[in-house]
């Protein structure tokens, strides 16, 4: 099956410094992914849809320029945590879509986990 | 709207029990229904998937049963075994005006030896 990596697995930063943290599809083009927000226990919250060559497309309630997303390529879109707070600690999956196999499957990361002192 | 209710929040069962987990949505756009596991620090995995103009899916020992007219939609997990404990999360996908994907709250199940 189709793979997505993320890069780093955790991270631990302090605050008011800035993240980035990726995500790859291994396997195939991905030209739409998906990047969400996982806190304790609780579900999956899309924040952004990203595009390859274009802008993503961010959620109600999530702060763009505080979660700045690139998808320059086919197999890499990137998530930077500007200004970072404890607040932003949490657990940030991305997912993937490709074209190839199906229209609505998609393939998750194995996930980021954040923390921020 | 775009809600998926997902209940229980909980589920313990015995070994070879029948775990069932059900969902509902309002949004009759949402027209792919997908069901994945996770497990602890890890990302979610797809498990089975059904389309509304299905009634019942079967894979392994996972099965979707899908009331299109009820818009409920539930996953029954035959003979659960202790790697079975996960939490469960059903989801809804919707293509007009740009593919999403709803997550239900979850189900945490555990799965006694």
């Amino acid at each position: 099956g189709a793979v997505v990596s993320q890069h780093p697995s955790w991270v631990i930063c302090k605050s008011g410094t800035s993240v980035k943290i990726e995500c790859r599809s291994l396997d195939f083009q991905a030209t739409t992914m998906f990047w969400y927000r996982q806190f304790p226990k609780q579900s999956l919250m899309l924040m952004a849809t990203s595009n390859e060559g274009s802008k993503a497309t961010y959620e109600q309630g999530v702060e763009k320029d505080k979660f700045l997303i690139n998808h320059a390529s086919l197999t890499l879109s990137t998530l930077t945590v500007t200004s970072a707070h404890p607040e932003d600690s949490s657990f940030y999956i991305c997912s993937a879509r490709d074209p190839g196999t199906g229209v609505y499957e998609q393939y998750f990361g194995p996930g980021t986990r954040l923390t921020v002192t | 709207q775009q809600q998926v209710k997902q209940s229980p929040q909980s589920l313990i069962v015995q070994k070879g029990g029948i775990p069932i987990i059900n969902c509902a949505y309002e949004n009759t756009a949402f027209d792919y229904f997908p069901w994945y596991q996770q497990f602890p620090g890890k990302g979610p995995a797809l498990l089975i998937a059904i389309r509304p103009d299905v009634s019942e899916k079967k894979e392994g020992r996972f099965t979707i049963s899908f009331n299109k007219s009820a818009k409920q939609f539930s996953l029954h997990i035959m003979d659960s075994q202790p790697g079975d404990s996960a939490t469960y999360f059903c989801a809804a996908s919707i293509k007009t005006g740009g593919f999403k994907t709803i997550f239900g709250a979850g189900t945490r199940l555990f799965v006694k030896a």
